[in-house]
């Protein structure tokens, strides 16, 4: 059964880059599906950041695609997320999931607080 | 980007009712969506996707319905721990969206 665990400083800093990194275990990145990133912020809904292939290939949310950058590592069976220029509207819990062909999470990571302090 | 439209923010319910959850589209999806439930501090749990296809262990009581531009989730009867937020996501075009999520609540 596949498994999702972030990992990543819960506190950064405004104008400096959050970094998460979510390890899989139970499944093999290479072997196929999507791997995304998602956020919620306190007390609202789910945001999609964008998603990456076991190939390098990515997609990523309009709206916060000049600050992100997602990458793999399949020796390690890892994905990440970077997220540049952080400002307080970025403190959310960030989720890492399994991504169906079609679009859907079908497993998720446990989440993990990132708190933007001033 | 398809703004996705959920219906009662709340819902207030006792064990054994009935419930409905409807989800809109601000444009159609087709069949693409997906329900998800949610409890405090916990991720997201798949239920159903492609409007209506319930995940392997997922208790029959779900069910989703629903084209286009608007779906449903119905729990038959309700049981304790059905008490969560339910959240629906448009995989049809990218960005995917999210609802806002209704919180189903014990009367």
């Amino acid at each position: 059964q596949v498994q999702l665990q972030e990992s990543g400083p819960g506190l950064v800093k405004a104008s400096e880059t959050l970094s998460l990194t979510c390890t899989v275990s139970g499944y093999t990145i290479s072997s196929g599906y999507y791997w995304g990133w998602i956020r919620q912020p306190p007390g609202k809904g789910l945001e999609w950041i964008g998603n990456i292939y076991y190939s390098g290939s990515t997609y990523y949310n309009p709206s916060l695609k000049s600050r992100v950058i997602i990458s793999v590592d399949t020796s390690k069976n890892q994905f990440s997320l970077k997220l540049s220029s952080v400002t307080a509207a970025d403190t959310a819990v960030y989720y890492c999931a399994r991504v169906h062909s079609s679009g859907y999470c079908d497993s998720w990571g446990q989440g993990t607080l990132v708190t933007v302090s001033s | 980007d398809i703004q996705m439209t959920q219906s009662p923010s709340t819902l207030s319910a006792s064990v054994g009712d009935r419930v409905t959850i409807t989800c809109r589209a601000s444009q159609t999806v087709s069949r693409w969506l997906a329900w998800y439930q949610q409890k405090p501090g916990k991720a997201p749990k798949l239920l159903i996707s492609e409007a209506s296809i319930l995940e392997s262990g997922v208790p029959s009581r779900f069910s989703g319905s629903g084209s286009g531009t608007e779906f449903t989730l119905t729990i038959s009867s309700l049981q304790p721990d059905d008490f969560a937020t339910y959240s629906c996501q448009q995989y049809n075009s990218f960005p995917y969206t999210f609802g806002q999520g209704t919180k189903l609540e014990i009367k």
